[in-house]
């Protein structure tokens, strides 16, 4: 059966401008994370979604950085005002509920 | 929140080679799973371990959750194997948070 996916794969962007990241869980999958992963460093938790409950922001680094999920399907990560820093991958997983979670391929941003 | 520690931090092997990767965590926790990123930095699901032990072909996992500790065995060691091996965690508030990875770098 289909994976998560992700798009865009790459996404080069100027600084200072707004980007839109997408994630398609896997069908029948409540929870949805995102999670950026710079080069050579781990992964950061950034926001996770499980059903109709209110999300867990606790991650969002800043107030530039906003994710919505529609019911059950598909999210969206906003970044607004882009910053270099903000260049990584972006990983998108879903799960049921205390079940494996499944990542996706990710987006790559650069911020030039 | 929990905390992870992954040891050793980086490994060098040759092509053949037994290894074996350690995950800490701080908490009690309600899962434990095994990803191998691989160099075009894509994470596969190696096992979902919360306690117990697992077996799938030259890799296999034990974890001891009252002890607080997982391992994750490597078997006959192939280049294929390169990449970085995360442990991840799930505590109560049901996010899931990894450790900084083993770097395993296999020599033919």
């Amino acid at each position: 059966g289909a994976g998560v996916s992700q798009s865009p794969s790459n996404k080069v962007t100027e600084k200072g401008k707004d980007v839109e990241l997408r994630c398609d869980p896997i069908s029948g999958h409540t929870a949805l994370y995102w999670y950026r992963q710079r080069l050579g460093q781990g992964l950061e938790f950034l926001i996770y979604f499980q059903g109709n409950s209110a999300p867990d922001k606790s991650g969002l680094p800043s107030d530039r950085f906003s994710a919505e999920r529609t019911g059950e399907s598909v999210s969206t990560l906003t970044i607004q005002r882009t910053q270099q820093e903000d260049s990584a991958v972006y990983l998108c997983a879903s799960s049921l509920v205390r079940s494996a979670r499944y990542f996706g391929p990710g987006t790559r941003l650069t911020v030039t | 929140g929990i905390q992870v520690e992954q040891s050793p931090p980086d490994l060098i092997l040759q092509e053949g080679a037994n290894s074996t990767l350690r995950c800490n965590f701080s908490d009690s926790v309600n899962n434990l799973q095994w990803f191998h990123q691989n160099p075009w930095g894509q994470l596969i699901n190696l096992f979902y371990i919360p306690s117990g032990t697992k077996q799938n072909g030259r890799l296999s996992a034990t974890t001891v959750a009252t002890e607080r500790y997982s391992l994750l065995y490597i078997s006959s060691s192939q280049t294929t194997d390169s990449g970085v091996y995360f442990c991840a965690v799930e505590g109560s508030a049901s996010k899931i948070i990894f450790g900084s990875g083993t770097r395993l770098s296999i020599r033919p």
